[in-house]
């Protein structure tokens, strides 16, 4: 079974810009399938954050962005702010064994 | 807008069955191009996905649950529900239910519902 390979954490001072990797394969990113970032603050349920590869919804600030090349994808966050520590989840859809969604194993983002 | 709501025990018995409903509204289940999903959560771990069915009753399951899940839709009650058997202390987490879009991104989320298997 595929998976998506994500940094267990990453960490940044406020104002900063950091970026979440997320690794695939031929089979799922490589294969041309969308990438999906989800946002899920402490306690609460994951939000959409990108949607599309690089797309935001409705009231996502332009702070983040999305990005896919090949079997990999990028989650950007610029301008860090304190509100922003949470867990981060990539998401895409696998071709193998008659299809199915996975996600990454998620990131936790430390504002220092 | 629509929303979804996760119904179901708190608490199941190892080797027996889970069961889980979610229940849409502000919309019927049946309208859009979408599809229905599962997703569970460990305490302090990673997203899961379980499985998903359109309103015309096909399915896809996660391979590694493949064996042990079953989701069925009800379009006359807007619901879909989850069915997981032979549990054990691995499958206590929390379970989301979800509206899946054709290119695969989840919105919305229910707010989730913690299944602790235990005897």
């Amino acid at each position: 079974q595929s998976v998506l390979t994500q940094p267990p954490s990453v960490s940044g001072a406020p104002g900063q810009r950091v970026t979440i990797s997320c690794t695939g394969s031929s089979s799922n990113i490589g294969a041309g399938y969308d990438v999906h970032w989800y946002q899920q603050l402490p306690g609460t349920v994951p939000k959409v954050l990108i949607y599309g590869n690089n797309i935001r919804p409705s009231g996502v600030p332009d702070r983040f962005s999305g990005s896919r090349s090949g079997t990999s994808a990028s989650l950007a966050i610029t301008g860090l702010q304190a509100e922003d520590e949470a867990d981060y989840y990539c998401q895409s859809y696998d071709r193998s064994l008659s299809g199915y969604v996975l996600f990454g194993g998620g990131t936790k983002l430390t504002v220092l | 807008q629509v929303q979804l709501q996760e119904s179901g025990p708190g608490l199941v018995k190892p080797s027996q069955t889970l069961s889980l409903t979610c229940t849409v509204s502000g919309g019927s289940i049946s309208s859009g191009n979408y599809y229905w999903s599962w997703i569970r959560q460990p305490a302090g771990k990673g997203l899961e996905w379980i499985g998903r069915i359109y309103t015309s009753g096909t399915t896809n399951y996660n391979p590694s649950l493949k064996s042990r899940v079953t989701i069925s839709v009800d379009t006359s009650k807007n619901q879909f529900s989850l069915k997981l058997s032979s549990v054990t202390a691995a499958d206590t987490a929390v379970y989301y239910c979800a509206r899946g879009s054709v290119f695969n991104w989840f919105d919305p989320w229910g707010q989730g519902t913690l299944v602790t298997v235990s005897s």
